[in-house]
């Protein structure tokens, strides 16, 4: 089954960037996606990867994807105090058709130190 | 630009009691998502909507029902609530497979 393991707690000082690590075990037809969640509120989803690209730049994101290791990252360059979040790897399967959930990873807490 | 809407945000029920949880979607998409969300987890997919006269089981469908009322609205019902069943629900919607789930602010479910 489908599986995506990620570290609980991530510390970096203002200004510093971001790194954070996702490992997912599907198939090679994945879509792999971050989604940030503030405290007390909902899903917002940061970026998305196809699983037959190398990375992805979006400003200060960028999702560099090791499809070998099965390893996702998202880098957040000269991370801000309103980064502070807990952010989520979540995978899908590309079957062809037919609209199946996500697997999520429990989430990385990125804690902003002034 | 409502995106998904999710009512209410906030409820506290008895062990036993019913309710339904209500999801709309103003952005016309097909597919429909009902996700729980317990502390220190990941979200885990209780049942879904591929397109509106469908519906599947996720990862925990037991001790839910859903109803896809149309396109737009996709709601999700405790017939009988447990305490094992607090936490946050969050609906999603997305275009097709692949595209990416918008999803709402989620409902805050307490059952005590």
């Amino acid at each position: 089954g489908e599986d995506v393991e990620q570290s609980l707690f991530l510390s970096v000082r203002e200004g510093d960037s971001s790194v954070i690590n996702c490992t997912y075990t599907d198939s090679s037809s994945t879509y792999l996606y971050w989604y940030k969640q503030e405290p007390g509120a909902g899903l917002q989803l940061l970026t998305y990867i196809f699983s037959n690209m190398d990375m992805k730049q979006d400003q200060r994101l960028t999702v560099l994807l090791n499809k070998k290791d099965k390893h996702l990252s998202l880098r957040i360059a000269d991370t801000q105090t309103g980064d502070s979040a807990i952010y989520f790897c979540a995978e899908k399967e590309y079957s062809g058709g037919g609209a199946d959930g996500l697997t999520f990873g429990k989430g990385t807490h990125l804690i902003i130190q002034p | 630009n409502a995106g998904v809407t999710q009512t209410p945000k906030f409820q506290v029920l008895k062990t036993g009691q019913s309710m339904t949880l209500q999801c709309a979607q103003d952005m016309n998409h097909n597919s429909m998502y009902w996700y729980r969300q317990d502390p220190g987890m990941g979200l885990r997919l209780i049942y879904y909507s591929a397109s509106e006269g469908t519906t599947d089981k996720g990862e925990v469908p037991n001790g839910y029902n859903v109803s896809r009322l149309n396109k737009r609205e996709f709601s999700l019902r405790l017939e009988s609530a447990a305490p094992s069943q607090t936490s946050v629900y969050f609906c999603a919607s997305s275009d097709e497979a692949g595209q990416p789930q918008h999803f709402g602010d989620g409902t805050r479910l307490s059952i005590l």
